[in-house]
């Protein structure tokens, strides 16, 4: 079974910058997570879809951030503008509820 | 929303003792407890989780206990092995929302 797929895995911006990250969820998975983790911390979840519904999007600072999951299966996450603090591990997961099955993260670097 | 506390920090054992980590959660409606293990700059990955029905659960080496009154659970790992060293994360889960605690760094020294 193919895992989740998420890209780039390194992306390094200048603050004001915008980016953007992508995940291929596992085939059948309804569910799908975006998460922040900064260096020495829990994963803090931004946002959780299922199918293409948002869940909860209460932890996601709406004016810069921004996420779609476009016919319930890729999704992207938007950075716009990016400020220093955004620099971070972003993790997307899928699950087919219950346990959730994490991909190998996007490393952002905002200088 | 739920608040999930996690102790120790850091944990230092020796190859061969047990480690225990603790979590406590805020939201009664919490349902579902997994621990993830990430190790250094790869994903978190599950090794063990816990529904509310049940008070303890053991995989090999590995046992979660929760305690439903007083809204804690702990990871429970013996025969402590070098590679069990990495980052041990606990969440809980309401209606499929995770919160996750701050992780705790278990190092095994041989």
């Amino acid at each position: 079974e193919a895992g989740v797929a998420q890209s780039p895995r390194y992306k390094i911006i200048e603050k004001r910058q915008s980016v953007a990250f992508w995940c291929n969820p596992i085939s059948g998975h309804a569910t799908l997570y975006w998460y922040q983790q900064i260096l020495g911390q829990g994963p803090k979840l931004l946002i959780q879809f299922q199918n293409n519904g948002v869940v909860d999007d209460s932890q996601l600072p709406k004016d810069r951030f921004s996420a779609e999951r476009l016919k319930g299966v890729d999704s992207t996450l938007k950075i716009q503008p990016a400020k220093l603090e955004d620099s971070a591990v972003y993790l997307c997961a899928s699950s087919p509820g219950g346990e959730q099955y994490f991909g190998p993260g996007t490393r952002l670097t905002v200088t | 929303g739920e608040n999930v506390e996690q102790h120790p920090s850091t944990l230092s054992v020796q190859e061969g003792d047990s480690a225990v980590i603790k979590c406590t959660y805020s939201d009664s409606a919490s349902n579902y407890f997994p621990w993830y293990k990430q190790e250094l700059g790869k994903r978190p990955q599950l090794i063990i989780d816990i529904r509310s029905n049940v008070g303890e659960k053991k995989d090999q080496r590995i046992a979660v206990t929760l305690n439903k009154t007083a809204k804690h659970f702990s990871l429970h790992i013996t025969e402590t092995q070098p590679e069990d060293s990495a980052v041990y994360f606990c969440a809980a889960k309401r209606s499929y929302i995770p919160t996750f605690g701050r992780g705790t760094s278990l190092i095994v020294h041989p």
